[in-house]
C-alpha cells in the first residue's frame, strides 16, 4: 500500500532563516504531487504541484519554491523566511490528474 | 477558479443526533472530496465523489453534479467525530491548475457526550 511521509513534524524558525521540508511518498510510481499550507486552521491552498522529476508549477507567487529530485520526492524551500510563512505545510499525493489526493501528516511551521 | 461554500460553519450536537454538511461549487468539477481533519491535522479521507452516492458505516455523502452541490451525512454522531470537516473540488473550469483542490473554509463539528 501507499504511505506518504512528511518531516519534520514541527518547527520553530527566526525570520531570515532557510527552510527545507521534505515529503516522500512510497509504494506508488510517478505520483502526482502537491504542496498545500493551511493557516489558522481553515482551508488549505495548493503552493506548488509537480507531475513528474523536475517538473515544477507554481500556484501562487511567494518567497517559497519547490524541487522534485527523485520520483517521490518532494522539497519545499526558502532561501530566507518571513512571519506570514507560518503556518501547517501538507503534502499531497494522486495517480493522475483528477484522481483521489492523499495527504500527509504535515509540518507545523512557526516563523519566530 | 472555482468557488467552495461550506454549511454551517460551526455545528455542536449531542452524541447520537444526526447531521447534514452542506458544499455548494461555482463551476463544474472532475473531482470531489470530503475530509476529516483531527486534532493534530491530519487530513482524513472520507469520500471521493465527483457524483452519486456512497456510504461507509454511519457516514454517507451525495454529490449532484448539476445542481452543483454535496451532501455529507453523520448518523447517530460520536464525540470521535469532532473536528473539522472539509470539502474540496477539482476541475478544469476558469483554467483552474492541474489536479489542484479546491477547499471550502470547512465545518467545525463538535460532538457532546
Amino acid at each position: 500500500s501507499q504511505t506518504i511521509h512528511q518531516w519534520p513534524a514541527t518547527l520553530v524558525q527566526p525570520v531570515g532563516s532557510p527552510l527545507s521540508l521534505e515529503c516522500t511518498v512510497e509504494g506508488t510510481s510517478n505520483p502526482n504531487l502537491y504542496w498545500y499550507r493551511q493557516a489558522a486552521g481553515r482551508g488549505l491552498q495548493l503552493l506548488f504541484y509537480s507531475v513528474g522529476i523536475g517538473q515544477i508549477s507554481s500556484e501562487v507567487p511567494q518567497n517559497l519554491s519547490a524541487s522534485r529530485p527523485q520520483d517521490r520526492q518532494f522539497i519545499l524551500s526558502s532561501k530566507k523566511l518571513l512571519l506570514s510563512d507560518s503556518g501547517f505545510y501538507l503534502c499531497a499525493w494522486s495517480v493522475f490528474q483528477f484522481d483521489e489526493q492523499y495527504f500527509g501528516p504535515g509540518t507545523r511551521l512557526t516563523v519566530t | 477558479g472555482i468557488q467552495v461554500e461550506q454549511s454551517p460553519p460551526d455545528l455542536i450536537l449531542q452524541e447520537g443526533a444526526n447531521s447534514t454538511l452542506r458544499c455548494n461549487f461555482s463551476d463544474s468539477v472532475n473531482n470531489l472530496q470530503w475530509f476529516h481533519q483531527n486534532p493534530w491535522g491530519q487530513l482524513i479521507n472520507l469520500f471521493y465523489i465527483p457524483s452519486g452516492t456512497k456510504q461507509n458505516g454511519r457516514l454517507s455523502a451525495t454529490t449532484v453534479a448539476t445542481e452543483r452541490y454535496s451532501l455529507l451525512y453523520i448518523s447517530s454522531s460520536q464525540t470521535t467525530d469532532s473536528g473539522v470537516y472539509f470539502c474540496a473540488v477539482g476541475g478544469n473550469a476558469g483554467g483552474t491548475s492541474y489536479g489542484k483542490l479546491t477547499f471550502g473554509q470547512g465545518t467545525i463539528l463538535t460532538v457532546h457526550p
